[in-house]
Parts: structure tokens; sequence; C-alpha cells
């Protein structure tokens, strides 16, 4: 069965400071996928990013980067020079490859919060 | 691009009465949708996966009669809660993934709709 921890339940920071979310995902599948979203006040998900499983190169996309280590099962997740637009819960999730039937299993979220 | 709408995004009904709310993808094709429920402070569960033009498939413990999914089109899909109660108060999302282009593993997600029920 497919897992997705995100230990973090809330993470406080002030402007600026960079955060790292952190994911760590179970599977037993050889090929799969992995997203973050953010889901600010207003409730709607927003896309971030995807990774499929033979791809470990990490990514940066403006102040967002991401690092994916398949030997620790883990796909974090940085925000540097966080800002407070950044404050929402994040969410982590894995997929099975493939076909009509995937399905996401997301983690528990973490809550960021920056403040001035 | 990818992008899903919900309506309604509130509704407030009374014990008993049913409730549709509708997932539309605006601009691709909706192969597959899947409908969450998310509690305040929770993270989603899914309800039931549906594919165009077929049954939809409920995930274990949730009620295919009380919850009915008709996914009639590709860029449509329908929730009806039925004789909601109290119980069913809570945040409904639908997601949308169209398997028929490069990116079909990503699922991309409405607004929500926020139902109380009294």
């Amino acid at each position: 069965a497919q897992k997705v921890t995100q230990a973090q339940t809330e993470i406080s920071v002030v402007e600026k400071e960079d955060v790292t979310l952190d994911c760590v995902y179970e599977t037993r599948d050889t090929t799969y996928y992995l997203f973050w979203y953010k889901q600010p006040p207003s409730g709607e998900l927003v896309f971030l990013i995807r990774r499929n499983s033979f791809d470990e190169q990490n990514e940066i996309s403006g102040r967002y980067s991401w690092n994916f280590q398949k030997s620790t099962s883990s796909f974090n997740f940085t925000i540097t020079a966080s800002q407070v637009v950044d404050s929402a819960v994040y969410f982590c999730a894995l997929s099975e490859a493939g076909g009509t039937a995937s399905k996401l299993t997301f983690g528990t979220g973490t809550r960021l919060q920056v403040t001035l | 691009g990818a992008v899903v709408s919900q309506h309604p995004s509130r509704v407030i009904c009374k014990s008993g009465t049913s409730v549709k709310i509708e997932c539309r993808s605006l601009d691709f094709q909706a192969t597959t949708m899947f409908w969450y429920r998310q509690f305040p402070k929770k993270s989603l569960m899914l309800m039931a996966t549906s594919n165009e033009g077929s049954k939809a498939t409920y995930e274990q413990g949730v009620e295919k009669d009380k919850f009915l999914i008709n996914h009639a089109s590709l860029t449509l899909s329908t929730l009806t809660v039925t004789s909601a109660h109290p119980e069913d108060s809570s945040f409904y999302i639908c997601s949308a993934r169209d398997i028929y282009v490069a990116d079909q593993e990503t699922q991309y997600f409405g607004p929500g709709t926020r139902l109380l029920v009294l």
C-alpha cells in the first residue's frame, strides 16, 4: 500500500527565511509519480510540481526547489526567501503509474505560516 | 490551461434535501474525474473515481447510493449528496485529468464546494 508522511504539521517562519517541507513516501511500485500541491486559505489546490520515479534531478522554479532522493524515499520542498503569500497548507502526494485508475495518496499536509 | 471549475462554491441546505455539485474542466477533456472530501484541517480523502461514460468506482466506506456521481461528458461530472445530513457537511473538491496528453498523471483541482447541512 502507498503511504505519504509529512511529519511537520505546522511551521512558522519570518519573511525572507528559507524553509524546507519534508515528505517521505512508501510504495512497492517501481514506477510512480510524486506531486506537491499548495492549498491557500481559499481552499483551491494549486499544482506545483510533478516528478516521476525515474527522474531524480532536483528542480528549481523561482524561489521553489525540490529535492528527490529515492535512496531515502524523500521528496522535500524548499522555499527560499519566504513571503507572506507563501502561507498555505502544502500537500505532498504520490500516485502509481499509468492507466485510468491512478489515484493520488496525499500526506496530511504541512501548514506554513509566514509572518512579517 | 488546465482549469477546473466547481459550482456552487458554497451551499447551505436543510437536512433531508439533496444537493448537486458540478465539476467542469474548462479547457481540456476530463477523461477521468475524482471527488474528494476534506474535513477542517485534515487531508483530502478520495471518495470516488469516475471515467467518462462509465459508472464511478467508489472507495471503501463511501456509500454510492448517498453520493451519486455522474460523468456524462468529457467536461462535466456531478456529485449529488442525497438526503443530506449534518454529518455530510464538509469541503468537497473535484479534480480532473486528461489521459490523452503527455502530462496524463497530473490531477488539476477545482476550487471546492463548502457544504453546510443544517
